[in-house]
């Protein structure tokens, strides 16, 4: 009931197209939902989070899909360029309780040019 | 700006040492976290800690113990480093209510 699952586990897009991850959860208590990007040799830095009373956030070319119905979640990035190329994780938690993200296993963007 | 500092980016270390990572955080925060990174597994829960003296267990702790002895610092000791605990690890920080600020990360070989 803790997991948050993720797909695909590798994606390669080029360089214009969008990516989209997934990542489906079962715990309905969790109510933050975070998106993270990691660079090589970096440490995982947020880009983008939704809470369940919006079914969509975009910041520039990053969008989150979020359906509380099928506790599914997904991150579409327009546009991709080369620069996107990262790990990317999804994850979850009870945001008041304070308590850890529960992290999806993580999905390797690269995008071609 | 927001701030996580880890001791050291790189560790070797022999079989049976025992180990520390330190972690630093600047902003105040009172719930802190190890975690370590696998490829394929993820982020897995090693400790966290939501106050000075106070840890709870993670997902994986064993082999691990962690120390809280000031607000700023959280530290993991590896008692008996094994080679299965050749990893990434990564110390973050919570702003509340939700955001986690991770540092940039210890890659330890334990050979």
């Amino acid at each position: 009931q803790q997991q948050v699952k993720q797909s695909p586990q590798s994606l390669i897009v080029q360089k214009g197209g969008i990516s989209i991850i997934n990542c489906a959860y079962e715990n309905t208590a969790f109510d933050y939902f975070p998106w993270y990007q990691q660079f090589p040799g970096k440490g995982p830095a947020l880009l983008i989070a939704i809470r369940p009373d919006v079914s969509e956030k975009k910041e520039g070319r990053f969008t989150i899909s979020f359906n509380k119905s099928a506790k599914q979640f997904s991150l579409h990035i327009m546009d991709s360029q080369p620069g996107d190329s990262a790990t990317y994780f999804c994850a979850a938690s009870i945001e008041q309780a304070g308590t850890a993200l529960i992290f999806g296993k993580g999905t390797t963007l690269s995008v071609s040019s | 700006d927001v701030k996580v500092t880890q001791s050291s980016r790189y560790l070797v270390k022999r079989t049976g040492e025992k180990v520390f990572l330190e972690c630093v955080q600047d902003m105040d925060h009172e719930n802190m976290f190890w975690y370590r990174q696998d490829p394929g597994l993820g982020l897995r829960l090693i400790y966290f800690s939501y106050d000075v003296k106070m840890k709870e267990k993670g997902d994986i702790p064993e082999g691990y113990s962690v120390s809280r002895e000031k607000k700023e610092r959280f530290s993991l000791i590896l008692e008996s480093a094994s080679t299965n605990q050749t990893s990434m690890y990564l110390c973050a920080s919570l702003s509340p209510p939700g955001e986690q600020y991770f540092g940039p990360g210890t890659r330890l070989t334990v050979t």
